[in-house]
């Protein structure tokens, strides 16, 4: 069985500050690695994706992978109010189309 | 740019009616799925359908599921005799060929009374 974890929140941030998200998968064949932001009631749109270890930056947001720790986290700087949001970690195996998903965790970002 | 489109947006139906919820996914994608998301819970995988057949599909796509793509465009789930249970809102999504990434439909919202 393939999991993967999230703290569920909600994540409150001050707006200007750092929201750091985190998630821990099982399956140490996992190759690819997703953040989606989810807003209520719309479905996911993704932020980025991550296949090598350490960082990549994207605009305000940054994705950090420890494939040993199996770990993978999301920040994102200079938070906004919307940026308040479900962000769901999803995992991709190796040979697999399947992604798995996280339950998500919710940040609240506010003024 | 292409996206993955879904109707209806929101039905609303009777315990043990039949209900089909219709995709169209972006043309030049191989995988299409179908998921699940219960209010308040995870996106839950129900089936991918690749070539023109059943791929790969999860515990909860159980004999009263069926997946369709009856005309090349269109991608069909239908649920033979809803329930209560089956209140969510389904996403169709198709799959990037080189990067993985999922392209997610707006959904469609089921509520069964």
């Amino acid at each position: 069985q393939k999991e993967v974890e999230q703290n569920s929140g909600p994540l409150s941030v001050p707006e200007g500050a750092i929201a750091s998200l985190n998630c821990t998968y099982s399956d140490r064949g996992s190759q690819s690695f997703f953040w989606y932001r989810q807003y209520s009631g719309k479905s996911p749109e993704l932020i980025m994706f991550i296949y090598s270890n350490g960082d990549k930056e994207d605009g305000r947001f940054t994705a950090q992978l420890n494939k040993a720790s199996q770990y993978v986290s999301l920040l994102i700087r200079d938070s906004q109010p919307s940026d308040s949001a479900t962000y769901l970690c999803a995992v991709l195996s190796g040979g697999s189309y399947i992604p798995t998903f996280g339950r998500g965790t919710s940040l609240i970002v506010h003024p | 740019e292409p996206e993955v489109t879904q109707t209806p947006s929101h039905q609303v139906t009777q315990m043990g009616q039949e209900v089909i919820l219709r995709c169209v996914p972006i043309s030049n994608h191989l995988y299409f799925y179908w998921y699940r998301q219960i209010l308040g819970q995870k996106v839950e995988f129900l089936v991918s359908f690749y070539n023109n057949e059943i791929s790969e599909k999860s515990e909860i796509f159980d004999d009263q599921f069926s997946v369709e793509r009856p005309d090349g465009s269109n991608f069909t789930l239908k649920i033979r005799s809803t329930k209560l249970e089956d209140s969510a809102m389904y996403f169709c999504a198709s799959v990037h060929r080189d990067t993985g990434e999922l392209f997610f439909g707006e959904g469609s919202r089921l509520t069964v009374l």
